[in-house]
């Protein structure tokens, strides 16, 4: 079956502090697309990246970036010099197809990061 | 380019009753999706309409149901409302064929029964 795993429920850091969010996922689809969201408290899930299986380069954008390990199926998440306005819940998702081009996505559990000044 | 909208944003109601949800989604987008997140976890994928049809479905009951009307707005019923129906409901818009591009979800409505 699909599944995320989002093991650390709640991180705590000081500002600046670098921080790791940690996802596994189990699937038995060969073709399969990962996601990180942000939820701050006002609720909207926020796209923050997008990777598909075949394409396991990191990346990284500004301060942040995505370690992608097939052989251990993980997906991490780090933010380097963390700030106060990153706290908030982050989740890890896998897309999964319904069929006829329908996509839902399973999501872990997130991980409540808090920033602290 | 608007994003998706909701509304309510919050709602009270009383075990038994019957809710609607609201959903205008993204401008160009024409699929529809709607999740429900409990309180400390994640989503969870409720069913998602195209071309007003319902095309994938999670594991909700029946009296979960939606319409999706022409100009791809989006409606979420819950009939006989239960304690745990108490949720976020999420929705969100894509681009049939560029799901895996990600959707764009709104602020959601955080439903109360009682």
């Amino acid at each position: 079956a699909q599944k995320v795993t989002q093991a650390q429920t709640e991180i705590s850091v000081v500002e600046k502090e670098d921080v790791t969010l940690d996802c596994v996922y189990e699937t038995r689809d060969t073709t399969y697309y990962l996601f990180w969201y942000k939820q701050p408290p006002s609720g909207e899930l926020v796209f923050l990246i997008r990777r598909n299986s075949f394409d396991e380069q990191n990346e990284i954008s500004g301060r942040y970036s995505w370690n992608f390990q097939k052989s251990t199926s993980s997906f991490n998440f780090t933010i380097t010099a963390s700030q106060v306005v990153d706290s908030a819940v982050y989740f890890c998702a896998l897309s999964e197809e319904e069929g006829s081009g329908t996509y839902k996505y399973i999501f872990g559990t997130g991980t409540r990061l808090k920033v602290l000044a | 380019e608007t994003g998706v909208t909701q509304s309510p944003t919050h709602l009270i109601k009383t075990r038994g009753q019957q809710v609607t949800l609201r959903c205008s989604s993204q401008s160009g987008h024409n699929t529809v999706s709607w999740y429900q997140q409990a309180l400390g976890q994640g989503p969870q994928f409720i069913f998602q309409y195209y071309r007003e049809e319902e095309n994938g479905r999670g594991n909700f009951p029946p009296r979960f149901s939606g319409l999706q009307f022409p100009n791809y707005s989006s409606e979420l019923n819950v009939n006989a409302l239960e304690l745990d129906d108490s949720a976020l409901y999420l929705c969100a818009s894509s681009f049939r064929g560029l799901a895996n591009y990600g959707y764009t979800f709104g602020s959601g409505t955080r439903l109360t029964v009682v």
